[in-house]
């Protein structure tokens, strides 16, 4: 089994509907992470925890919302989706918060397309 | 200016031979430096760490330059299974990690 699951994988919606990406883990990493990534672009960070009470904005959270439900959960948002939030998101784990050991953990991604 | 940038690519490169590519980066207070490789479509995952001495795994050698602010990474006796895009990650600030865009390497039987 995958240590880092996306539900769903694809996903395509209409502009001002709320979409939810989920995100679970088995790892038993305190720190997750939500990226989007586009064409031509490196991987832009969303939205970041680093345990269940500590949330932060990353470079891009206009326009998303997370939630993290336990330690092996966190959920992304789109509240009101429009098409330029089509991209390909990732959902990250680490098992340390700096330095040379923060190896980050992926999930498959969620492709998603907004109309 | 990228606070981390890549050439795109993509670099062909015939099965056996040696292929290098760089990476260079803003932020002269960066301290973890690391390479990953993204399959198409695929996530990316950990190919190396990039210490400051240099770093060797296997057929990959990894270097940093502080002072040119740039990190090097060497792939030698290329197999076709190498053919991936190389993502450079640079620490940034508040603990989060600054993305290339990625170099795309293509190995040619």
């Amino acid at each position: 089994d995958a240590d880092v699951t996306q539900t769903p994988r694809n996903r395509i919606t209409k502009t001002g509907k709320r979409i939810m990406l989920e995100c679970s883990q088995t790892k038993g990493h305190d720190r997750m992470y939500w990226y989007r990534q586009d064409p031509g672009l490196g991987l832009r960070l969303i939205y970041y925890s680093f345990d269940v009470k500590d949330i932060n904005k990353g470079e891009i959270s206009d326009g998303y919302s997370v939630s993290r439900q336990a330690q092996a959960k966190f959920s992304l948002s789109l509240e009101s989706a429009i098409p330029n939030q089509t991209a390909l998101y990732f959902c990250a784990t680490s098992d340390w918060g700096w330095g040379r050991k923060d190896t980050q953990y992926f999930g498959p991604g969620t492709r998603l397309t907004v109309l | 200016r990228k606070e981390v940038e890549q050439d795109p690519g993509p670099f062909n490169v015939p099965e056996g031979a040696t292929v290098a590519f760089n990476c260079t980066y803003s932020n002269s207070a960066s301290q973890s430096f690391f390479w990953y490789r993204q399959d198409c479509r695929k996530e990316p995952k950990l190919l190396m760490s990039v210490y400051s001495s240099g770093n060797e795994d296997g057929r990959f050698t990894a270097q940093l330059n502080r002072a040119s602010q740039y990190i090097s990474l060497l792939i030698r006796d290329s197999k076709l299974s190498d053919s991936a895009t190389y993502l450079c990650v640079v620490s940034g600030s508040n603990y989060q990690l600054i993305w290339g865009a990625g170099t795309k390497l293509i190995i040619k039987p």
